[in-house]
Formats: C-alpha cells, structure tokens, sequence
C-alpha cells in the first residue's frame, strides 16, 4: 500500500469522544476517497474528495466531517464518536492507470481500526 | 444509479478445485467494472477490470473474469483454487463517464479446503 498511509492503525474511543483519522498520499492525485468496513456490509462511502478545497457526501455522511485543506491530507473527523462507528476505515485515491488508454481505478490505504466503546 | 450484487456471502471450495464467484451488476451507463480481494488485516488490492477493451479479462494470480452484458454479469473464476487464495473478493461498478464513484459489493469471501 505504499503511497497512501493511513493513521491510526487502531483507535479505542470511548462514546462521546472525538478523533480525526489522516489519509496522506504522496502521488498528487486528485480525488481521495473515505470507505467504512463493515461485516456483511461490503464498503460503504462516507465522504469524497475532487480536489483540494473541495469535499462531498457519500452513502454514510452523518456523523463524520471531512477536510481536504491540502491536496495531500484527506482528514476524517469524529466529532462525538457512537458504538455505531465501531468499524475498519479505508482511505483511497483513484489513479489513472495503464498509461493513456488506460482507466481509472482506485488505490487504497491499509486501513484504521476504530473501536467506540 | 449503479449497484452490485455479490451472491453468496461465502463460497466454500476444495484445494484444486475451481472458483466461482459471481457478480451481478446494474447501471445506467456503460459500466467500468473490477474485482478486488482483500486478505485478512488488509487493504483492498485490485484483481482485475473491466475496461471494454475485451469481453474476458485476465487479473492477477490466474483470475479472470468475463463480462456479459446481457446477463449483467462479471463473474470471477480462476482454475484451480490454492489455498493462498483464502480471501474476501469484492466486486465494484463504476460509470464509464462523469465522476469516478465505484459502488461495491457485499463481498464475498472464499475459503479453501485442503
């Protein structure tokens, strides 16, 4: 998973508190993407990124806030963590890949642990 | 609006024997298409995709899948399964146009038997 590092690895939260979640690339690429894991569930998108400045709401949005201030940082936030978001977070970015007929595909991070107590 | 059905939340197959994982999609435009497999404590790593260059697509780790636009399919299969191929598979469709937002699957996870 070089080039997308993700921290935390693992997170114990107490309900009620906060914590931001760092996705960090190092290949200036554009869009940047949160994913939660659940068991059963597949991924589910929380929010993405076009570009730096810029975010948008998934699938799963409430609860979580998102900053992407600079083009290589893609932030989660937690404000007031729930037992519901006991889960596996991904962070990804798409990448043109295959040169110039290729197509887009995502790259994903090795993922943070989080569990709300 | 796109989604995918993944059918079967977990395959179960002899070492040796073939896989069969099946994907199911739906989508207003012509799909890009991919299979991806995740192994235990993971991230996601991409098998393979589907592009509209050609119909059967040949992944990694002697994957393949084949694209059928009639029955909106994009089943994974490989020969002969090993047991380092023990893993989660997940299907994911993507718009061939507009912003890049795959949907993925439930996944589907593959256990081998020796």
């Amino acid at each position: 998973n070089a080039g997308v590092t993700q921290t935390p690895k693992f997170r114990v939260l107490k309900t009620g508190q906060s914590m931001t979640l760092l996705c960090a690339q190092d290949m200036n690429h554009e869009y940047m993407y949160w994913y939660r894991q659940d068991p059963g569930m597949g991924l589910r998108l929380i929010h993405y990124s076009v570009g730096e400045g810029t975010t948008a709401k998934g699938e799963v949005p409430d609860g979580y806030n998102v900053s992407r201030l600079k083009k290589q940082n893609f932030l989660l936030g937690l404000e007031s963590a729930a037992p519901s978001q006991t889960s596996v977070y991904f962070c990804a970015i798409k990448r043109l890949a295959g040169g110039s007929r290729g197509i887009d595909e995502q790259f994903f991070g090795p993922g943070t642990r989080l569990t709300v107590l | 609006a796109q989604s995918v059905t993944q059918l079967g939340s977990h395959v179960s197959v002899s070492e040796g024997a073939l896989v069969l994982l099946r994907c199911n999609y739906s989508s207003s435009v012509p799909p890009y298409l991919f299979w991806y497999v995740q192994y235990p404590n993971q991230g996601l790593q991409l098998l393979l995709k589907y592009t509209s260059a050609a119909t059967l697509v040949k992944g990694i780790n002697g994957f393949e899948a084949e694209f059928k636009k009639s029955e909106t399919s994009f089943h994974l299969t490989k020969p002969s399964a090993h047991m380092s191929d023990a893993a989660e598979y997940f299907c994911a469709v993507s718009p061939s146009g507009g912003s890049y937002i795959p949907t993925f699957g439930r996944g589907t996870s593959l256990i081998v038997h020796p």
